[in-house]
């Protein structure tokens, strides 16, 4: 079955700690993107990568980095510099073309600082 | 830059009842894209509809059915006899063309929908 799997579900994470948020699909998609949710509030964007070994900021990049080393993982690194890193955080993946793109979504990590 | 407002935070109905969620949107591009995603309880989000700023034609898929208006820079979105499995977060968003390429989407803050049995 294709598809974008995020792991794990929930994580927890001291404050002062880097945590690695997973993120890898099969669809053979080349653009992926890192959102983040919090309670009550849309998405917003915080890294995307239309191609490996590129990968841009979005709209709430600090505090956040990324790698895009295969075409099929685009992991996310929340740095003790993010100050209020606690959400849900949502990954997606899309062909790439402009006439055709539709973004689809992992089911989404919950992060939790302690 | 653009935006993309959903007035609407919550709404309630009661099953078999038609609900309309509203979306606004505000782009200085020419060509741009609209969707509306579903987030059940579980947090996935699951793709309802893509729409192109060039195709203005209504859509309609079974009980669910779009509106797209250029001149009031609406995409309103209607379920007809709704079910109590339609209880989600429902999410308007934007996406616009800078000569190609993928970029993230704008998303609006949400519409809580609640179906009550």
């Amino acid at each position: 079955d294709g598809g974008i799997t995020q792991s794990p579900k929930y994580l927890f994470r001291k404050e002062g700690q880097n945590v690695t948020l997973s993120c890898e699909q099969n669809l053979n998609h080349d653009a992926m993107y890192w959102y983040r949710q919090d309670p009550g509030q849309g998405l917003r964007l915080i890294y995307y990568s239309q191609i490996v070994n590129d990968f841009q900021k979005g709209d709430i990049a600090e505090g956040y980095s990324v790698s895009r080393e295969k075409k099929e993982s685009f992991p996310l690194t929340v740095t003790s510099a993010q100050k209020n890193p606690t959400a849900f955080y949502l990954c997606a993946s899309s062909m790439g073309d402009r006439s055709t793109d539709t973004q689809y979504f992992g089911p989404g990590t919950r992060l939790t600082v302690l | 830059a653009q935006k993309v407002t959903q007035a609407q935070t919550e709404i309630s109905v009661v099953e078999k009842e038609d609900v309309t969620l509203d979306c606004v949107y505000e782009t200085r591009d020419t060509t741009y894209y609209l969707f509306w995603y579903k987030q059940p309880p579980s947090g996935e989000l699951v793709f309802l509809i893509r729409r192109n700023s060039f195709d203005e034609q209504n859509e309609i898929s079974g009980r669910y059915s779009w509106n797209f208006q250029k001149s009031t820079s609406s995409f309103n979105f209607t379920i007809t006899a709704s079910q109590v499995v339609d209880s989600a977060v429902y999410f308007c968003a934007l996406s616009v063309s800078w000569g190609g390429g993928a970029d993230g989407l704008t998303f609006g803050k949400g519409t809580h929908l609640i179906i009550q049995p």
